[in-house]
């Protein structure tokens, strides 16, 4: 199995508060990806990283920041955490290229009261 | 922009019988790569197989096979005689080779629910 471990694994947090998860592996790939999977609408890109401190959004970043400052590590911020920010995070690295699959953490579920 | 469908939102079975997954995609790119998952109800995303647009060989894997039909745009993914443990929700994805950025796009997913 790929190396890939999410933090933490639930959460539960009070709306306007912020929020970080974070996303390790060891894999020294340079891609890595956060989505959030709701039901209806799949797997859906939050933002990603191609290396150290690049990082780019993807289709639904608002809301949202990330970081990277070490290969290893890509942490996901939840500047003020709103309701429907409620979904299951998953982190997701991948390799030299397009012809790779993604591997993906175990997720974190996290519900915003 | 590339974009997965998977139209089917939720298919039932009964063990044994043979099902077959619909996935259809769009991209300006000759070359690319697809892909499906599987997800379990236990959460995680297990990698099933990929395909790559130079290669429309089918394949088969066991109980699983794939047709990929690039005169459909159209990846599909067959499971022969259904057992209660392939009920899951499949995934199907696409990464584009050009721009650089290698995003996969993912489909919403087909849930599929074998019944003993």
């Amino acid at each position: 199995d790929a190396g890939i471990t999410q933090s933490p694994r639930h959460k539960v947090t009070e709306t306007g508060t912020p929020v970080t998860l974070r996303c390790h592996q060891t894999e020294n790939h340079r891609y890595m990806y956060w989505y959030r999977q709701d039901p209806g609408h799949g797997l859906r890109l939050i933002h990603y990283s191609y290396g150290v401190k690049d990082t780019d959004k993807g289709e639904v970043s608002d809301g949202y920041s990330v970081s990277r400052s070490k290969t290893e590590d890509f942490l996901l911020t939840l500047e003020s955490a709103t309701s429907s920010q409620t979904s299951v995070y998953f982190c997701a690295i991948m390799g030299q290229g397009p012809n790779t699959e993604a591997f993906f953490g175990q997720g974190t579920r996290l519900t915003v009261v | 922009a590339q974009k997965v469908t998977q139209a089917q939102t939720e298919i039932s079975v009964v063990e044994k019988e043979d099902v077959t997954l619909d996935c259809v995609y769009e991209t300006r790119d000759t070359t690319y790569y697809l892909f499906w998952y599987k997800q379990p109800p236990s959460g995680e995303l297990v990698f099933l197989i990929r395909r790559n647009s130079f290669d429309e060989q089918n394949e088969i894997s066991g109980r699983y096979s794939w047709n990929f039909q690039k005169s459909t745009s159209s990846f599909n993914f067959t499971i022969t005689a259904s057992q209660v443990v392939d009920s899951a929700v499949y995934f199907c994805a696409l990464s584009e080779a050009s721009g650089g950025s290698y995003i996969p796009t993912f489909g919403r997913g087909t849930s599929l629910i074998v019944h003993p």
